[in-house]
């Protein structure tokens, strides 16, 4: 299994409070992205990096921020928890674009209530 | 972005091949094709991709027609644990110079292997 830890695996927190949740990998890729998943929705994009300092919104960016101050780590911070985003957000890394596969991590579980 | 179409669902008995196929009519000439699974709340497990040969590995057959319009993954010997949704996705080739490869899940197929 590709190196992907993602930290906490299940949180709850209340509604206005800020969340972090962190992806850290062991296999120095340059890619990383965040997903969302919910029923009836799939797996939707977050936000992603192409590098140290390099992020990017994907199309559900509203509400989260991410940051990447070294390789092997990408932090999505919810700034003020919503019950909306009550959600299981996964992790993904990959070392290129086309040609070469993305590895998942085990998702996080947040409840927001 | 291409969008890809699969069918809802499908059955398959435990030791036959499954067959899930997927339209991608508006691919790109530079636009891989690939197939995750996603078993329970797991993450989604990387399971083939290709341009437009077919490709085999331990897992699957990857089978893309000549026009590239559509394509049909081969789990040559079903188990009970390969119950899972398949998602067929396009990904996204480079934009304005900055490759992103970013992967855009639909719906998927949910395969169910019965007994």
């Amino acid at each position: 299994d590709a190196g992907i830890t993602q930290s906490p695996r299940h949180k709850v927190t209340e509604t206005g409070t800020p969340v972090t949740l962190r992806c850290h990998q062991t296999e120095n890729h340059r890619y990383m992205y965040w997903y969302r998943q919910d029923p009836g929705h799939g797996l939707r994009l977050i936000h992603y990096s192409y590098g140290v300092k390099d992020t990017d919104k994907g199309e559900v960016s509203d509400g989260y921020s991410v940051s990447r101050s070294k390789t092997e780590d990408f932090l999505l911070t919810l700034e003020s928890a919503t019950s909306s985003q009550t959600s299981v957000y996964f992790c993904a890394i990959s070392a290129g674009t086309q040609n070469t596969e993305a590895f998942f991590g085990q998702g996080t579980r947040l409840t927001v209530v | 972005d291409a969008k890809t179409t699969q069918p809802t669902s499908m059955d398959c008995a435990e030791g036959r091949a499954a067959n899930l196929p997927c339209n991608h009519s508006t691919i790109s000439g530079n636009e891989y094709v690939y197939w995750y699974r996603q078993i329970h709340s797991q993450g989604p497990q990387y399971i083939i991709h290709g341009l437009k040969n077919n490709e085999t590995n331990e897992m699957a057959s990857l089978i893309i027609t000549e026009d590239r319009k559509s394509s049909t993954l081969i789990l040559p010997h079903a188990t009970l644990r390969d119950t899972a949704v398949y998602y067929c996705i396009v990904r996204q080739t480079n934009a304005g110079g900055t490759s992103y490869g970013k992967l855009t899940f639909g719906q998927g197929t949910i395969l169910t292997v019965h007994p």
